[in-house]
């Protein structure tokens, strides 16, 4: 079984401020966890994934996350928000050894003020 | 190249009609899957296809059904409508069967069921 907790459903900030969204995931076996991205009438898009490799994670647009095990979490942050990050994000668990059915949270959704 | 298309992107349907959603994948992806996003939720999985066949199937009734076709286009077909289908469907194609990879998705169909 598996199952995935975003933390918070909306985090404000200003622009140029860190962004911080937070996931805490539950997993029988190894997970493939993911950050997607939806802008309003669009779809998803990978900002990021980790496939148990380098902890840390790089992805696009300056987002980066960090595995940890130890706390069952893949938090996402970015050092410094722009008004093109207002979105709706995604945190996603996909395990091996079960049926890699991915697990989607109920997302966070990022407002930038200026 | 083109991305994952999906038609139709909005229809209306009265309660105990027939739905059927159409979505062709990116090209050379031979794995379809099909999630339901209900405003203000994660998308959740109904179905992955691989190699014409179906790999996985979520917790939906049976009114949910699918295929894949030799050309690896897809198709989504919900009978007997509720009022809590309404939703935006999404269609997303991948290379791999074990969704360790990106997940590309397209803008969705919106439903609405009145």
């Amino acid at each position: 079984a598996q199952s995935v907790t975003q933390l918070d459903s909306h985090v404000s900030v200003s622009e140029g401020t860190p962004v911080l969204l937070r996931c805490n995931y539950s997993s029988s076996y190894s997970p493939s966890l993911f950050w997607y991205v939806q802008h309003p009438n669009k779809g998803l898009q990978l900002l990021l994934k980790y496939t148990s490799a380098a902890t840390l994670v790089k992805g696009i647009n300056g987002f980066e996350a960090e595995f940890k095990k130890s706390e069952t979490s893949f938090h996402l942050t970015k050092p410094s928000a722009h008004m093109s990050d207002a979105a709706e994000y995604f945190c996603v668990v996909s395990a091996s050894g079960g049926s890699y059915i991915p697990t989607f949270g109920r997302g966070t959704s990022l407002i930038v003020h200026p | 190249d083109a991305g994952v298309t999906q038609s139709p992107t909005h229809l209306i349907k009265t309660r105990g009609q027939h739905v059927t959603l159409r979505c062709s994948p990116i090209s050379g992806h031979k794995s379809v899957s099909w999630y339901q996003q209900v405003l203000g939720q994660g998308p959740q999985f109904i179905f992955q296809y691989y190699e014409k066949e179906e790999r996985g199937r979520g917790n939906f009734p049976d009114r949910f059904s699918a295929r894949q076709f030799p050309n690896y286009s897809s198709e989504l077909n919900v009978n007997a409508l509720l009022l809590g289908d309404s939703a935006l469907y999404l269609c997303a194609s991948s290379q791999n069967i074990d969704n360790t990879g990106e997940l590309f998705f397209g803008e969705g169909s919106r439903l609405t069921v009145l």
